[in-house]
């Protein structure tokens, strides 16, 4: 079993949708949720970053953590053609040997305007 | 522009060669991920360096060997290639804080596109 599940979709929306996105994981000890969004051919930036559960908000992009659940997401408000990206979760617990992230596949999504 | 930079960008070579990936981190960041993305498998954390030291490892595999040197570049060589081994390669960088403490951001480098043929 993989330590971090994600649809790979494609998923496609037209302009101004809500989009969700998710991952499920397995290892309790992850205590730190990231989402990143990777332009084709570019390197992942990050976008949200939220430690534990709870919401968290930034502009129109939401996070969501429920470690009860061992479940994240991620909530686009009013999407944008220009939001067309993969998006990639990320966790990581923290050692005493250091972090070690792991990273979703990655949810390719296109808003078509 | 995140900061961080990588050479080359394209690397074309063939089956049972060895090639070195350089990455140099952000302006002030001690701590360097190597991470590998290809389309089944995702990306993958490979190795991170801290301060010059290897502070975690993930899957990486023995043919592959990476350090970082006193001003903090870091390189990744990569020998006895596959064609399996044609991917993404990702460095990224971040401030670390002191082992065992809170995690922090880390900062993505452009990549390089190593084509085994």
């Amino acid at each position: 079993q993989k330590e971090v599940e994600q649809d790979p979709g494609p998923l496609s929306v037209p302009e101004g949708a809500i989009v969700s996105l998710n991952c499920t994981y397995s290892n309790s000890a992850f205590q730190y949720f990231m989402w990143y969004r990777q332009y084709s051919r570019k390197g992942p930036e990050l976008l949200m970053y939220t430690y534990s559960s709870g919401n968290k908000e930034d502009g129109r992009f939401t996070a969501q953590v429920d470690k009860s659940s061992k479940y994240i997401s991620l909530f686009i408000r009013d999407s944008q053609p220009s939001d067309s990206a993969t998006y990639l979760c990320a966790m990581s617990a923290v050692r005493n040997t250091g972090n070690q992230f792991y990273f979703g596949t990655g949810t390719s999504l296109t808003v078509i305007p | 522009d995140s900061g961080v930079t990588q050479t080359p960008k394209h690397l074309i070579t063939a089956t049972g060669q060895r090639v070195t990936l350089r990455c140099s981190p952000r302006s002030g960041d001690l701590s360097v991920y190597w991470y590998q993305q290809s389309l089944d498998q995702g990306l993958q954390f490979l190795i991170q360096y801290y301060n010059g030291e290897e502070r975690a490892k993930g899957n990486i595999l023995e043919r592959f060997s990476a350090q970082q040197f006193p001003d903090l570049h870091s390189e990744l060589n990569l020998s006895s290639l596959e064609l399996g081994d044609s991917a993404l390669y990702f460095c990224a960088s971040s401030v670390a804080p002191p082992t065992g403490q809170a995690t922090d951001t880390q900062y993505f480098g452009p990549g390089t596109r190593l084509t085994v043929l």
